[in-house]
């Protein structure tokens, strides 16, 4: 059974910090694997998508690598900025079936 | 245009109630996905239909009943609630339901069963 954990559960850094979040896998027979943010009480907002074949994706100061092998992801976060605080979600799509599991999230609070 | 709308945002709702959860999308993706998401937890997975058919149901109970009238609407329907269901239930779109392409989300519905 797939499982995936990100850590740490919080962070909080001052504005400015590159940061990095982290997301394990068991399993890594995956299709791909998705980053999300979501804002509290709201829905989730795709970040980042990255194909099994892919070792990494960035959109602006966003940069997501993958290594399947050894079931790891991470969430690079440049120049972070209080907007930046949210709660961040990886999710991976397993081989097996049409689901999307997700971790636990990394709670992120941007000091100004 | 990626958007997944979800209606109503939020609702309030007796333990004898009958409600409808409303999901639609306009991407033409052929997979819909219902998630429920507890405070402070992941989105758990409920159901998921493929090309309007139930293809994963997680054992959910049936006062929750998913429907999927066309490609691109999807509702769940909801009858004799607990308070513990209670949540945010989130919706979600793929183009592919074999898992290889972007999921998008709706803002979700934030159920409050009194």
């Amino acid at each position: 059974k797939q499982e995936v954990t990100q850590i740490p559960a919080a962070l909080s850094v001052p504005e400015g910090e590159n940061l990095v979040l982290n997301c394990s896998f068991t399993d890594s027979a995956i299709y791909n694997l998705q980053w999300f943010r979501q804002d509290p009480g709201k829905g989730l907002t795709s970040l980042l998508l990255i194909q099994s074949s892919q070792r990494e994706q960035t959109s602006g100061r966003l940069n997501a690598s993958l290594d399947k092998s050894s079931g790891r992801s991470t969430l690079y976060i440049a120049a972070s900025q209080p907007g930046d605080s949210a709660t961040y979600l990886c999710a991976v799509r397993p081989g097996s079936a049409s689901k999307i599991i997700f971790g636990s999230g990394t709670r992120l609070s941007i000091r100004p | 245009d990626t958007e997944v709308t979800q209606t109503p945002k939020h609702l309030v709702m007796g333990m004898t109630n009958k409600k409808s959860l409303k999901c639609e999308q306009h991407m033409g993706h052929r997979a819909m996905y219902w998630y429920k998401q507890k405070a402070k937890k992941p989105p758990e997975l409920m159901f998921v239909y493929s090309y309007e058919k139930l293809s994963i149901n997680e054992s959910v109970p049936s006062r929750f009943s998913p429907e999927c009238p066309n490609s691109s609407l999807l509702n769940l329907h909801l009858h004799a609630l607990q308070p513990e269901d209670s949540a945010l239930y989130l919706c979600a779109s793929s183009q592919d339901p074999g898992g290889i392409t972007e999921a998008f989300f709706g803002q979700g519905t934030r159920l409050t069963v009194v």
